[in-house]
């Protein structure tokens, strides 16, 4: 089992729909990111959070340390927001290396 | 641009050769970490650094693999006699390192992709 699963894999949604992405993971961590990447590679980081909820913009994401369960949150998806969406732990050691999970693949099509 | 940097982003190489990654990070960032992300997975930690000096590697980073920092500001990855498993999205991230603790975000290059024939 990996230390940090993510659901679902892929993701078709229309314009405008609301979107949830979930993370589960097993270990203890001191923070878990969450990340887009779009084709060719690159990574950009959305959100950092330990506790409680985060707000960007129309994304939200919320994290419940107890479960170990975090969800990424999307209102009013645009095609632009297709991409795939990663979630990371970075562990409760000071290296705060990231695990990954597989990330989920979302199309967001008119 | 202040953001992290790779060279080169794309890299071919024949089976049996040695190649060297670049990383040049965010210039404040003391924290400079190594990953590799091959298709259709998430990416998987290789090795990072505190300044100059190379404080974890993973299992993942086999003796054909070397990593310096040699001035604690851009790093260099080189694998030797490559291998077609060796293909893979090579990301570079730095982050800062407070000395008081806590989670640092990780600011992400834009990766190096490389093919082994």
């Amino acid at each position: 089992k990996n230390e940090v699963e993510q659901s679902p894999q892929n993701l078709t949604a229309q314009e405008g729909e609301f979107i949830t992405i979930n993370c589960s993971y097993s270990v203890g961590i001191s923070a878990l990111h969450w990340l887009q990447q779009h084709p060719g590679g690159g990574i950009v980081s959305l959100f950092m959070l330990s506790s409680g909820k985060k707000k960007h913009g129309r994304l939200i994401a919320t994290i419940n340390i107890q479960e170990k369960h975090s969800s990424l949150h999307i209102t009013a998806s645009h095609p632009r927001d297709s991409a795939v969406y990663i979630c990371a732990v970075g562990g409760p050691g000071t290296a705060s290396k990231l695990t990954f999970g597989t990330g989920t693949r979302l199309q967001v099509t008119l | 641009d202040t953001g992290v940097s790779q060279n080169p982003r794309h890299k071919i190489t024949k089976r049996g050769q040695n190649v060297t990654f670049r990383c040049d990070p965010i210039s404040e960032h003391n924290r400079l970490y190594w990953y590799r992300q091959t298709l259709g997975q998430g990416p998987e930690f290789l090795t990072y650094f505190q300044n100059e000096a190379q404080l974890e590697k993973s299992r993942l980073l086999s003796d054909r693999f070397s990593a310096e920092r040699p001035k604690g500001s851009f790093s260099t990855l080189e694998i030797q006699r490559t291998e077609q498993g060796d293909s893979a999205m090579y990301l570079c991230a730095s982050s800062p390192f407070r000395t008081s603790g806590g989670a640092n975000e990780q600011f992400f290059g834009p990766g190096t992709r490389l093919t082994v024939l």
